[in-house]
């Protein structure tokens, strides 16, 4: 498997523009994580989805943020209107199982610059 | 709710140094740990778990072991090398409902030649 994809690696959009992220999970893993990270506030967890139903988007910054997952193989993240203190690292990981004691595996991350 | 708590950085060594880097969690039950390791540019990748008491988990020289009574998790490796320089992540998930992955804040770790 080729593990968790995340597209693009890099993003550099202007302020209010609108930011799409996305994330294929590994084939068979049914839960499914946003994280996004940045030197002041370290690796927080944005929200996570379980069979595709998101369970927890308590960490989802304010409205401007939204996340959905439309089948088991593809999530999205959306910024829309992105602001400069969005810039950050947002990482996507993926694990089998929400009850399991199984670990999480990540993608890549997608850097965001909003300029 | 559960949580987990890591030594400040930057831990600085000389390298073929001791390496600990201290865990401590607070969760209902018996939780998994996992210790995670972030080289700079990349994702977080797993180094080793344990998923009940006294489990020790290892993985290219690095040790962990699970201990309940403490509610510790401390990394330990016995010769760190240059190329161990990255930022380590300890984590937990819970084994009751629906559970997620929780990260202590990171401890970035620096070896010198």
């Amino acid at each position: 498997d080729a593990g968790v994809i995340q597209s693009p690696r890099h993003e550099v959009t202007e302020m209010g523009q609108e930011v799409t992220l996305r994330c294929k999970p590994i084939s068979g893993h049914n839960s499914l994580f946003w994280y996004r990270q940045t030197m002041m506030r370290g690796l927080e967890l944005l929200i996570y989805f379980n069979n595709n139903v998101p369970i927890d988007d308590s960490g989802m910054p304010e409205d401007r943020f939204s996340a959905k997952m439309p089948n088991a193989s593809f999530s999205t993240l959306k910024i829309q209107p992105s602001e400069p203190r969005d810039s950050a690292v947002y990482f996507c990981a993926s694990r089998a199982g929400l009850y399991m004691n199984t670990e999480a595996f990540f993608g890549q991350g997608t850097r965001l610059t909003v300029v | 709710g559960n949580s987990v708590t890591q030594m400040e950085g930057p831990v600085t060594l000389s390298e073929e140094a001791f390496l600990t880097i201290n865990c401590t969690y607070t969760a209902t039950g018996y939780p998994s740990l996992f210790w995670y390791v972030q080289y700079p540019g990349e994702g977080l990748q797993l180094l080793l778990k344990a998923t009940k008491a006294d489990d020790k988990g290892s993985n290219k020289g690095f040790e962990a072991t699970y201990r309940k009574e403490t509610t510790s998790f401390h990394l330990e490796k016995g010769s760190v090398q240059v190329s161990d320089s990255a930022v380590y992540f300890c984590a937990l998930i819970g084994n009751t409902g629906f559970q997620k992955l929780v990260f202590g804040t990171g401890t970035r770790l620096l070896v010198s030649p």
